[in-house]
């Protein structure tokens, strides 16, 4: 597999469910992010990791778990979601976390929650 | 802090028309520009980005961008679409560090 992958590409939770989305690169890259994108809404960072370390935390709500074991991997841990988290939840990773730096996004995970 | 306006949410073309789709943004220190394309069900990719220099950027799949700092503004353009672009354009800023701020895209509709 090249760039970046994200599992499951589809989710659907009810509001008391636990569960995971995973993302993976295989680009070498040491950033890793993880972005909301709401319909017609531009798109919000909530997490950023360096190097293992996160170094952003967006006032996301604390339902949104990240993990991030090595610099290849980037979970997102979900807990008793609300409706209005229903998105689709892209990963992205760059070489480093500076501002030039071109991200690289994967396909995404769209999130339903009833 | 920086943000970023994109002038039209939805940009109907002919197919082998020219297509410009127009980004402000705003910010207080030096910035680099992006603009990403998002085709149906796939993430974003970097079509092209300005960081120093010529003001005019050239990105893949013949688009090209010019950067107008005194009306800090980043237009995208392509001479001639074809089926294939129609997708949605996200325009970017950022400043030293990792944070990129996105408008809320274009949807460019491409009709034979």
């Amino acid at each position: 597999e090249t760039g970046v992958t994200q599992t499951p590409r589809h989710l659907v939770m009810g509001m008391t469910n636990k569960k995971s989305l995973k993302c993976e690169q295989h680009l070498g890259h040491n950033a890793m992010y993880w972005y909301k994108q709401s319909a017609k809404k531009p798109l919000e960072l909530m997490f950023v990791y360096s190097l293992e370390e996160r170094v952003e935390n967006n006032s996301v709500p604390s339902r949104f778990s990240p993990e991030c074991p090595n610099s290849s991997h980037l979970f997102l841990h979900l807990h008793t979601l609300q409706p209005e988290d229903s998105a689709l939840y892209l990963c992205a990773s760059s070489k480093t976390s500076g501002g030039t730096e071109t991200q690289y996004f994967g396909p995404g995970t769209r999130l339903l929650v009833l | 802090a920086q943000s970023v306006t994109q002038l039209d949410s939805q940009v109907p073309v002919f197919e082998e028309a020219p297509v410009e789709l127009r980004c402000n943004y705003s910010s207080s220190v030096s910035v680099y520009l992006f603009w990403y394309v998002q085709y149906p069900n796939q993430g974003l990719q970097l079509l092209l980005k300005y960081l120093s220099g010529s003001t005019l950027v050239k990105g893949i799949n013949g688009f090209e961008a010019e950067f107008n700092k005194s009306q800090t503004s980043f237009h995208l353009r392509k001479p001639s679409v074809h089926i294939s672009d129609t997708a949605e354009y996200f325009c970017a800023v950022s400043d030293d560090d990792y944070k990129l701020s996105f408008g809320a895209g274009t949807t460019v509709t491409v009709r034979a």
